[in-house]
């Protein structure tokens, strides 16, 4: 079984500028996950989509970053302008519906704002 | 809103030492509970989980956790450490009927040495 993938694996962008991540969770799993992983700390939910619709986003900063799932399986996440504090691994993760206990995590992307 | 402590960051220990890391989480309704665990360069993997029943939860490579509901607590063990234990563990607590939302300690990096 084909894992979560996850584009690129590493980004490095000055300030002000705009960067978008792509994921594609296991195939069949309704639920996606973003995550970011600011180093030393443990991954914080971004947002939470259940198929196309957005489950939970209240932890998104939504004047700078967005997400979509328009089709219900693969999403991208932007960041629209990047900030040095936003530096960090944003991890991707799926489950099938129902099962949020049960997420499969991909290798991240991690990016560095300079 | 929950939270996961997690102390003691970093470890550092010999081959056939113990281990055992904290968890502590905020949160007075019934929870899930979850260890993961990311070995250098490889994705976040569930190392175990609890829901209910049998408090001593075993998981996979010799790890267990015991829930002990009047501390709050959901502590990982291992008798006997190899160097392959090497990676970053993290706790992980949900509640099943709030927004199910994974909310994530800050990890403890173990290096194990041979």
């Amino acid at each position: 079984e084909a894992g979560v993938a996850q584009s690129p694996r590493y980004k490095i962008i000055e300030k002000r500028q705009s960067v978008a991540f792509w994921c594609n969770p296991i195939s069949g799993h309704a639920t996606l996950y973003w995550y970011q992983q600011i180093l030393g700390q443990g991954p914080k939910l971004l947002i939470q989509f259940q198929n196309n619709g957005v489950v939970d986003d209240s932890q998104l900063p939504k004047d700078r970053f967005s997400a979509e799932r328009l089709k219900g399986v693969d999403s991208t996440l932007k960041i629209q302008p990047a900030k040095l504090e936003d530096s960090a691994v944003y991890l991707c993760a799926s489950s099938p519906s129902g099962r949020s206990y049960e997420q499969y995590f991909g290798p991240g992307t991690r990016l560095t704002v300079t | 809103a929950q939270s996961v402590s997690q102390h003691n960051h970093h470890v550092i220990l010999s081959e056939a030492a113990s281990l055992e890391l904290g968890c502590n989480y905020s949160y007075g309704g019934t929870v899930n509970l979850f260890w993961y665990v990311q070995y250098p360069g490889q994705h976040l993997q569930l190392l175990l989980k609890y829901f209910s029943g049998d408090p001593l939860v075993k998981g996979i490579k010799g790890f267990e956790a015991e829930f002990i509901k009047s501390k709050f607590s959901f502590n990982l063990r291992k008798p006997s450490v190899q160097w392959s234990d090497t990676a970053e563990y993290f706790c992980a607590v949900n509640a099943p009927w709030g927004n199910n939302r994974l909310a994530f300690g800050k990890g403890n990096q173990v290096v194990v040495i041979p």
